[in-house]
This record gives C-alpha cells, sequence and structure tokens, in this order.
C-alpha cells in the first residue's frame, strides 16, 4: 500500500526566503508525481507534475525534483512572497495494489507561512 | 473553458439525512473521481467513474455511500443517513482520458457538515 509522507508538516519564513518542501514515498513503482497548493477553504491547484522518467520540472519560481529510486521529491520555491503562503500537497499516482494508474495517493500537506 | 464545478460548496445536515454532492467535469471530460479529506488527513481516493459505469469503487465505504455518472449530467456523490465521522470536504476531479499522464483537474470541493 503507498503511503506518503510531508515534511515539514508547517514552516514559517520570512519574505524572499528560499525553501524547500519534502516528499517521502513507500513504493518506488510509480507512474508520476504531482504537487497541488490548497488555499484553505479552496480546490486544488495542480502546480507541478513530474513523470516517473523524469528528474525535475521547473515552473516560475518552482522547482520540483523526483528521485523515484528512493522515493522522494521536493519543491523548491525561490524568493517566497506572502501570496505563496498556502498547503501544498504532494501526490503520486501508482505504487497500490492492483497496479492502478489513475489513483492519486496524498501526504497531508506542508502548511507554507511567508511573513512579509 | 469552465474548471470541474462542484455544488454546493457548504453543505450542513443532521444526523440520519442524506447528502448529496454534485460534480459537473470539465467540457470534454468523461472521466471523474471523488476524494475525501478528512479534518487533519490527506486526500484519500474514492471512487472513479465513467459515463453510466463506476470502474473503482474499492476507496468507498460499503455502507451508505453511492456515486453515479448518468449519460446525462453531473456526477453524484450520495451519502445516506449521514454520521458526525462523514464531516470532511469532498473533491471532484476530472480527467480527458485514463492513464498516468492524463491530469486529473480539481473542483473547489464541497464541505459537508453533520451536527
Amino acid at each position: 500500500k503507498q503511503e506518503v509522507t510531508q515534511i515539514p508538516a508547517a514552516l514559517s519564513v520570512p519574505e524572499g526566503e528560499n525553501l524547500v518542501l519534502n516528499c517521502s514515498f513507500t513504493d518506488s513503482a510509480i507512474y508520476n508525481l504531482q504537487w497541488f497548493r490548497q488555499d484553505p477553504g479552496k480546490g486544488l491547484t495542480s502546480l507541478l507534475l513530474i513523470q516517473s522518467s523524469q528528474r525535475e520540472q521547473t515552473s516560475g519560481r518552482l522547482n520540483a525534483s523526483l528521485d523515484k529510486s528512493s522515493g522522494r521529491s521536493t519543491l523548491y520555491i525561490a524568493a517566497s512572497q506572502p501570496g505563496d503562503s498556502a498547503t501544498y500537497l504532494c501526490a503520486v499516482n501508482g505504487g497500490n495494489s492492483g497496479g492502478s494508474n489513475y489513483k492519486l495517493t496524498f501526504g497531508k500537506g506542508t502548511l507554507l507561512t511567508v511573513n512579509p | 473553458n469552465a474548471g470541474v464545478m462542484q455544488n454546493p460548496r457548504h453543505l450542513v445536515r443532521r444526523r440520519g439525512q442524506e447528502a448529496r454532492l454534485r460534480c459537473s467535469p470539465m467540457k470534454g471530460h468523461s472521466h471523474v473521481y471523488w476524494y475525501r479529506q478528512l479534518p487533519e488527513e490527506g486526500l484519500k481516493f474514492m471512487v472513479y467513474l465513467q459515463k453510466e459505469n463506476i470502474i473503482d469503487e474499492s476507496g468507498m465505504p460499503k455502507e451508505r455511500f453511492s456515486a453515479e455518472f448518468p449519460k446525462e449530467g453531473p456526477s453524484i456523490l450520495r451519502i445516506q443517513q449521514v454520521v458526525r465521522g462523514d464531516s470532511a470536504a469532498y473533491f471532484c476531479a476530472s480527467s480527458l482520458a485514463r492513464g498516468p499522464g492524463k491530469t486529473q483537474y480539481f473542483g473547489p470541493g464541497t464541505r459537508l457538515l453533520v451536527l
């Protein structure tokens, strides 16, 4: 059974700081990994999707890396801004019994606060 | 192109009542997924449907919960005789097709509160 862990559970940083969020998963037989952003009371916004054959993806100030063999991913946020404050969720597709390629397994998230 | 729509956004029910949650997928999407987010927990897969078919309901409680995705109209997640433990955020996602490269787009969720 796939399990996803995110560390830290919460993070508070001053504006302008670079930061790293961590995600680990127990079964490396994944199809892809996705990072989402969730604002309070809102839905999920997909930030980056990394296929199992890829090592990293970049979008603006965000960079996500994937080390499939060790079961780890990191989300790097450069020059953080107060508007980046949200919960960041990591989700993997795959590694479940039955080999489904559509079930996303989520971590509990990292609550990020960027202070002005 | 409107995104995934869910309604109601908030729903309050008393114990024993029924809750009906609706999800309209993105235009052209025929694959719908429901996830539940309990307080302090991550999102958990519940059910995967295609038009008129339930493909995988392995994450859905065996009793009181049912889901459908008719040929016409939205997907419905139905919870009968709700209990306090059903209080959660229920998210719907849709995709253009099935497969690992097919992104699931999420709706804003329905927050169910059972009194």
